[in-house]
Parts: C-alpha cells; structure tokens; sequence
C-alpha cells in the first residue's frame, strides 16, 4: 500500500528566512512520483514541484526545491526565503502505478500548516 | 485562460436529496479526478476517469456516482446514500492519466453542507 506520513501538524518561520518541510513516504513499486501542492485559505490546491523516483538531481522550482532521499524515503521540502504569502497548508503527495493498474493514484499525507511571521 | 472551473463554490444539501457539483476544464486534459477533504485532512480519491464515457471508483466511491459524456466535464452526483457528505471537493485533471510523472492540476472546490 502506498502511504504519505508528514510528522509536522505546523511549523513557524520569519519572513526571508528558509524553512524545512518534512515528508516521508512507502511504496513497493519501484517508479514513482513525489509532488508537492500548496493550499491556502481559499482551498485551491496549487501545484509546486514534482520529483520522479529515478531523477537523479533534486528538483527545484524558484524559491522551492525538493530535497530527495531515496534510500530513506524522503522527499522535504524546501522554501527559501520565506514570504507572507507562503502561509499556507502544504500537502506532500505520491503517484504511483498502484500494483499495475492504468491510472496513476495520488495518494496525499495530512498536511503541514505553515506561518510566516513579519 | 485555460484552467479548471468548479460550482458552485458553496453547496447546500437537506438529507434525502441528490445534488450535483459540476466540474469543467478547457485544457484539453483526457484524464479528470474527483477528491474529497475533509478538515484537516488530506484528499481521498472519489471517481476518476481517464477517457470519455468511462471512469472508475476510487477508494471512497459509495455514496457517490459521476459522468464523462464530453471530456471537458465530469460532473459529480453526492446521492442520498452518502450518509456524510459534508466535505470539501476538488476536481482535478492531468493530461492522459497513466504516467507516473503526470501532475494534476486542480480547480477550486466546493464546499458541500448538509442542512
């Protein structure tokens, strides 16, 4: 069974600092992607930054990258550079080809809640 | 703009009743999803489907029954046999549905509230 475990229910940081966003995950199958989506208070999920299992490099998109580990099976994220605006809920999320079905299953952790002080 | 559309953004229900959350997207995707949040929680997979005139349960489909006539529509139906409906639903598609590196993109919800 594929299973997303964030351990972080919140975390605090100040403005223009970076911050850390925990994410571990487990899967049997040997391909796989890892994504991270952003949701504020409106509810829109937004997409942030994909990571696929055979990547070699970390993935990075502007002030987020992805820091990749897959022998312990993780995948946190990084912001840098905090801003008010990132205060949000940041899902961590796993696609996979569950035991050979045709579709790609997105499987999310619980969310972690994030708030950017001035 | 091509995006994803969803309504209505807050959805009232009285027990016993069948209601609809439409859900439209305009960039050209062959694969759409429905998911359910509920506070606090992550999202759970409803429906998906990866073509037209077929789709396929997830893992909390009771309850609940969808369509796909056209691929840029794939109404939601909350029937009276979801006994707890109150949730968040987001609508969500990618391009085709079978790839492991496919991202979903999603719209932005509705809010379903049982009287």
């Amino acid at each position: 069974a594929q299973k997303i475990t964030q351990t972080q229910p919140g975390m605090f940081v100040q403005e223009k600092e970076a911050v850390t966003l925990d994410c571990t995950y487990d899967t049997s199958d040997p391909s796989y992607g890892l994504f991270w989506y952003k949701q504020p208070s409106s509810g829109e999920m937004i997409f942030l930054i994909y990571q696929g299992s055979y990547d070699q490099q970390n993935a990075t998109e502007g002030r987020y990258s992805l820091n990749f580990q897959k022998a312990r099976k993780s995948a946190n994220l990084v912001i840098s550079a905090s801003q008010l605006g990132d205060s949000a809920m940041y899902f961590c999320a796993m696609l996979s080809n569950a035991g050979g079905t045709s579709y790609g299953k997105l499987t999310f952790g619980q969310g972690t809640i994030l708030t950017v002080h001035p | 703009d091509g995006g994803i559309t969803q309504s209505p953004k807050y959805l009232f229900r009285k027990e016993g009743q069948n209601v609809t959350l439409s859900c439209e997207q305009n960039l050209n995707h062959d694969a759409m999803y429905w998911y359910r949040q509920d506070p606090g929680q992550g999202l759970r997979l409803i429906y998906y489907s990866q073509i037209v005139n077929d789709f396929q349960k997830g893992d909390i489909a009771e309850g609940y029954s969808v369509s796909r006539e056209k691929k840029e529509s794939f109404p939601l139906t909350v029937t009276s046999a979801q006994k707890n409906p109150t949730a968040f639903y987001l609508c969500a598609s990618s391009i085709a549905g079978g790839a492991n590196q496919e991202t979903q993109y999603f719209g932005p919800g509705t809010r379903l509230l049982v009287l």
